[in-house]
């Protein structure tokens, strides 16, 4: 039940836009986003519990399709300071663990 | 607050001695986690704690992994006998309420090697 997050690795020039993709088997009940920078700890940037719900920091925001079981983290006119690996959080909708299942990372790197 | 604190941040032990890691959880969480990351598995929960209670354990690898939770401002993750491939970085993370709907706050991890 590990979510799939797209693409594996990004690599983009300073200003440029990403879109970062976790697609889940299952029905979710919620989505949690994460950055983790090199050499550091996981960094909580946001949480979805609705389906349709968008939800924004800064210039990134992310999106939650109920229907597709998937949600979508959007980095707009990156800066050099969001390089690192995003992690997507899932909790699927009929278990009622309080934990989330992380996937496998997407690593982003800005270049100047 | 001085949030989550592990202890020790590196640990390089040999094959086959037992490792104990540590974790202060924010005051007031009732969740505490214990995670693995390595770069194949990725971040791996292996134990879950609620209001110092162990909920779910089943992603501990093996009988050679325990945690305990003695008290709700600490909790250690022991390795005994440790292996090569256990080699990874340890993370706990604390949240106020359910980690599937509350914010989870990382320690700073620590980074276990075994030769």
């Amino acid at each position: 039940q590990q979510p799939v997050q797209s693409p594996q690795a990004v690599i983009l020039r300073e200003g440029e836009d990403a879109v970062i993709n976790c697609s889940s088997s299952k029905a979710l009940y919620s989505v949690h986003w994460y950055r983790q920078k090199h050499g550091e700890a996981p960094v909580f940037l946001m949480i979805l519990l609705k389906g349709g719900e968008q939800k924004g920091h800064e210039k990134i925001s992310a999106s939650f399709n109920e229907k597709k079981q998937q949600s979508s983290l959007y980095l707009t006119a990156s800066q050099l300071s969001y390089s690192g690996t995003y992690f997507c959080g899932t909790e699927p909708m009929n278990y009622r663990d309080d934990k989330i299942i992380f996937g496998k990372g997407t690593r982003l790197h800005i270049l100047p | 607050d001085a949030g989550v604190i592990q202890s020790p941040r590196h640990e390089v032990t040999e094959m086959g001695q037992e490792v104990t890691l540590r974790c202060k959880p924010i005051s007031g969480h009732d969740y505490l986690f214990w995670y693995r990351q390595t770069m194949m598995r990725g971040l791996e929960l292996l134990i879950y704690f609620n209001n110092n209670v162990p909920i779910d354990d089943s992603g501990m690898p093996e009988d050679r992994f325990s945690a305990k939770m003695p008290n709700a401002s600490f909790s250690t993750l022991k390795i005994q006998p440790s292996e090569p491939r256990d080699s990874a970085v340890y993370f706990c993370a604390s949240s106020l309420f359910s980690g599937r709907s509350d914010t989870q706050y990382f320690g700073p991890g620590t980074r276990l090697t075994v030769l």
